[in-house]
């Protein structure tokens, strides 16, 4: 049973560029939430997708843009790269409904680094 | 709006020693409560939560955590450290069944077992 997977696992771009981080969720998972963690911070909520829409969003500029596809996964673009945005990027999914356990599952993350 | 408190940026213990780390929350409704762990350069995972039921729940590698509904706390408990549990540990919490249904994290406690 294949866990949260997320492409790439590090990245370099530079200020102005932008990217795109990619996340297929756990099997049987319909929902996913994307995160970002500072150096020595806590996960930051950036938004949540389910049926391919935009359920929730938190405090991020709208350079911050996602989309979830028919099979579930999901990509997170960040447009017009700052410093600041150099972060471990994380891909979480969950299951909604009578089925929601309530937890997250987490990938790896995604190195983002802005020179 | 809902938010974590981890009061302590680092903890130390002896191997051998009881351990705990600090968490408590604010929320508006029923609160579901989540531990999770960090080691260097991964995603995070889950250790344990509280959904409803017995305050004390027991979860993964032989951790525990009490809810306090009185004193808004969740806190991470193991009876004996081993030098293995040292990682960034981040306690959660979410509102469920809500519209706003996503997951806060606090910005995390290092714990750090002294052999």
């Amino acid at each position: 049973d294949a866990g949260v997977t997320q492409s790439p696992t590090h990245l370099i771009k530079t200020r102005g560029q932008q990217v795109t981080l990619r996340c297929s969720p756990k099997s049987g998972h319909d929902t996913v939430s994307w995160y970002q963690q500072a150096l020595g911070q806590g996960p930051q909520f950036i938004f949540q997708y389910y049926e391919e829409e935009e359920r929730q969003r938190g405090n991020f500029p709208d350079r911050f843009s996602g989309h979830q596809f028919p099979n579930y996964s999901s990509e997170l673009n960040v447009n017009a790269l700052l410093l600041g945005d150099s972060a471990l990027y994380l891909c979480a999914s969950s299951r909604r409904g009578v089925l929601n356990t309530g937890e997250l599952f987490f990938g790896e993350g995604s190195r983002l680094t802005v020179l | 709006a809902q938010s974590v408190a981890q009061p302590e940026d680092q903890v130390n213990v002896a191997e051998g020693n009881p351990l705990t780390v600090k968490c408590t929350y604010s929320v508006s409704g029923n609160p579901y409560l989540f531990w999770y762990v960090q080691y260097p350069n991964r995603g995070l995972q889950f250790l344990l939560k509280y959904i409803t039921g017995d305050n004390l729940v027991k979860g993964s590698y032989g951790f525990e955590a009490e809810f306090n509904k009185s004193q808004t706390s969740f806190h991470l408990k193991k009876p004996s450290a081993l030098v293995s549990d040292s990682a960034l540990y981040f306690c959660a919490v979410r509102v469920y069944p809500n519209r706003d249904d996503k997951i806060i994290f606090g910005k995390g406690t290092r714990l750090h077992i002294l052999p």
